[in-house]
């Protein structure tokens, strides 16, 4: 069976500093894996995918993504966060014919200046 | 390239009376998904069409909840009758999705606010 993992429900960074959001899955199929990100009252937006090309993937805003397949794990990093990286973060895995998502539960991303 | 629409943006209604969300994806989309995203909560998904064919619908409460695609293009989500834990942000995404195992990104419309009194 398919699933995610995100081990932390809320990450606080200051403004500047590294961000890791960390994420995990389980599949039984080679797995596509996305990003997505939520700012407050509005919509989901697409910030890297990985679907078995190269595992460092780069997304937009300067977030990036490396596929571990031996870890199973996709975290997603940021070398220096900005205030309007604040938001909400969901892993999603894609390990099916039947194309169905799973996604994680959120990672909430809080940026101090 | 317009993105997903859906309307209405807001709705506020009784409990037990019936509400209906409409989706229209981007031009070519074969995947159509719907979600219930509760306040403070993840995406869950309610039901997932390709093309006019129900792909999952394992998640969505049959006994109240309904969605058709019709002609494999927009969508409607009615909810009949409503309840107060159906107080969500439904959102409509769309995939173009090709081939057997490929999963395109799915792109999201802004989503339709419901609050149930």
């Amino acid at each position: 069976a398919q699933s995610v993992t995100q081990l932390d429900s809320h990450v606080s960074v200051s403004e500047g500093t590294p961000v890791l959001l960390r994420c995990n899955y389980s599949s039984s199929y080679s797995p596509s894996l996305f990003w997505y990100v939520q700012h407050p009252n509005k919509g989901l937006q697409l910030l890297l995918k990985y679907t078995s090309a190269a595992t460092l993937v780069k997304g937009i805003n300067g977030f990036e993504a490396e596929f571990k397949k031996s870890e199973t794990s996709f975290h997603l990093t940021k070398p220096s966060a900005h205030m309007s990286d604040a938001a909400e973060y969901f892993c999603v895995v894609n390990a099916g014919n039947n194309r169905k998502l799973i996604w994680g539960l959120g990672t909430s991303l809080a940026v101090n200046p | 390239e317009a993105g997903v629409a859906q309307s209405p943006r807001y709705k506020i209604i009784e409990k037990r009376q019936s509400v209906a969300f409409w989706c229209n994806p981007i031009s070519g989309h074969a995947t159509l998904y719907w979600y219930q995203q509760i306040l403070g909560q993840g995406p869950k998904l309610l039901i997932q069409f390709q093309n006019n064919g129900v792909v999952d619908d394992s998640q969505l409460p049959k006994d109240r909840f309904s969605a058709e695609r019709l002609k494999g293009v927009d969508s409607t989500l009615k909810i009949q009758p409503a309840k107060l834990e159906d107080s969500a942000v439904y959102l409509c995404a769309s995939s173009l999705d090709r081939g057997v195992r490929w999963n395109n990104e799915q792109f999201f419309g802004p989503g339709t606010r419901l609050t149930v009194l």
